[in-house]
């Protein structure tokens, strides 16, 4: 039974860039929910994706957007970067629109230089 | 409003010995809880949840939380830690209102030998 998986592990852009982080679900897991994670800090919940429609959203700028597939993977789009983005970028899936049992995969390691 | 506050951001504890890692939320509606650790360069695990039900949760590799509405405390505790417990531990809610998760800043566990 594959986990929650994640593409790329790290990722290194140039500030304005774009970025597109790829995310699987566990098995059986309709949900996704995105967080970022700053060094020395606990995750910051970003968006929520059931099905395929943004259903809740944490306190970020449009500039952090998503989409979700018909298989329930996701992705997290990610305009004009910023230094401040650097972070570790986590997707947790779950089942049934409620995220409150999740699971993460590894993350992605995001540096904006 | 909903927070999350670890009350200790570093635990230093020799090896064998007990430990309890504090948690307070709060929260004016019903909330589930969570604990998760975090290894380095890794996503985070669950190691337990309240939901409902019984307030003294088990979860894995012998940690168990202690939910207490009154003090809306969720502390986390273990009776003799192993070297392998060193990790970042994180504590957080699923506000069922609001259908977001809230964690807190974290609390590094150092088992020393």
């Amino acid at each position: 039974d594959a986990g929650v998986t994640q593409s790329p592990t790290h990722l290194i852009k140039t500030r304005g860039q774009q970025v597109t982080l790829r995310c699987s679900p566990k098995s059986g897991h309709d949900t996704v929910s995105w967080y970022q994670q700053a060094l020395g800090q606990g995750p910051q919940f970003i968006f929520q994706y059931y099905e395929e429609e943004e259903r809740q959203r944490g306190n970020f700028p449009d500039r952090f957007s998503g989409h979700q597939f018909p298989n329930y993977s996701s992705e997290l789009n990610v305009n004009a970067l910023l230094l401040g983005d650097s972070a570790l970028y986590l997707c947790a899936s779950s089942w049934g629109g409620g995220n409150y049992e999740q699971y993460f995969g590894p993350g992605t390691r995001l540096t904006v230089t | 409003a909903q927070s999350v506050t670890q009350l200790d951001s570093q635990v230093p504890v020799f090896e064998e010995a007990p430990v309890e890692l504090r948690c307070n939320y709060s929260s004016s509606v019903s909330v589930y809880l969570f604990w998760y650790v975090q290894y380095p360069n890794q996503g985070l695990q669950l190691l337990l949840k309240y939901l409902s039900g019984s307030t003294l949760v088990k979860g894995i590799n012998g940690f168990e939380a202690e939910f207490n509405k009154s003090q809306t405390s969720f502390h986390l505790r273990k009776p003799s830690v192993h070297i392998s417990d060193t990790a970042e531990y994180f504590c957080a809610d699923y506000n069922t209102n609001a259908g977001k998760s809230t964690f807190g800043d974290g609390t590094t566990l150092t088992v020393k030998p």
